[in-house]
């Protein structure tokens, strides 16, 4: 799997739309983007995943680059309860179940 | 629908003891993978189990085991407990299907003393 490589922290005001960027510059052809969270002392949360397309749901949207070396995923307006940890993994579709989770962004909403 | 269930939410094991985890999936869901997180290592792959069969196995010693039932839930086992297997111990569980996404548990703590 690739590695991916984000921001340590960051903070966003609350309102205001939370830019989560995560780079990927080895990714292949066939592997996907996802995006988990984690709120202090809870499991992962599924945010959103994507191949080549960008994706919205009703949680975020995730914008993939042209190359697909790189991706941002957006919380349209974070409120508190969106602090947590944000997860970028990059997975060969199949199993999803050995998800390699990296140090994730610890994002701080702010109000 | 109903989520992914663990038990015991706590417990506290004394060095050389053995424990046993169980998860429920969430109903329909034929993939139960387990991790562990700590504060210095984060959040690592155990193992993961497909229709009673392992399918993945990360890097841990083989005092940890786990299994999986024809209903699709799941147990795992640490063996002679060592003072840093104190971790969060999460289960998810996932339809197996190509794209299908982690749902998981809130895990189990484990304090070794």
């Amino acid at each position: 799997d690739a590695k991916t490589t984000q921001p340590t922290s960051m903070d966003c005001a609350e309102g205001r739309a939370a830019n989560l960027p995560c780079n990927h510059s080895t990714i292949s052809g066939n592997e996907y983007v996802y995006w988990y969270r984690q709120i202090h002392s809870q499991g992962p949360q599924y945010i959103i995943h994507g191949l080549k397309n960008n994706e919205t749901n009703e949680m975020a949207s995730l914008i993939i680059t042209e190359d697909r070396k790189s991706s941002t995923l957006i919380l349209p307006h974070a409120t508190l309860r969106d602090t947590a940890v944000y997860y970028c993994i990059v997975r060969v579709g199949g199993s999803q179940g050995n998800l390699i989770f990296g140090k994730g962004t610890k994002l701080s909403v702010k109000p | 629908k109903a989520g992914v269930t663990q038990t015991p939410r706590y417990l506290i094991k004394t060095r050389g003891q053995q424990v046993t985890l169980s998860c429920s999936p969430i109903s329909g869901h034929r993939s139960v993978s387990w991790y562990q997180q700590t504060p210095g290592q984060g959040l690592q792959f155990l193992f993961e189990y497909f229709s009673e069969t392992q399918r993945n196995k990360g890097n841990f010693p083989g005092r940890f085991s786990g299994r999986q039932f024809s209903n699709s839930r799941s147990e795992m086992n640490v063996s002679t407990l060592e003072l840093g297997d104190s971790a969060l111990y999460l289960c998810a569980s996932s339809s197996g299907q190509v794209t299908g996404e982690l749902f998981f548990g809130e895990g189990s703590r484990l304090t070794v003393l």
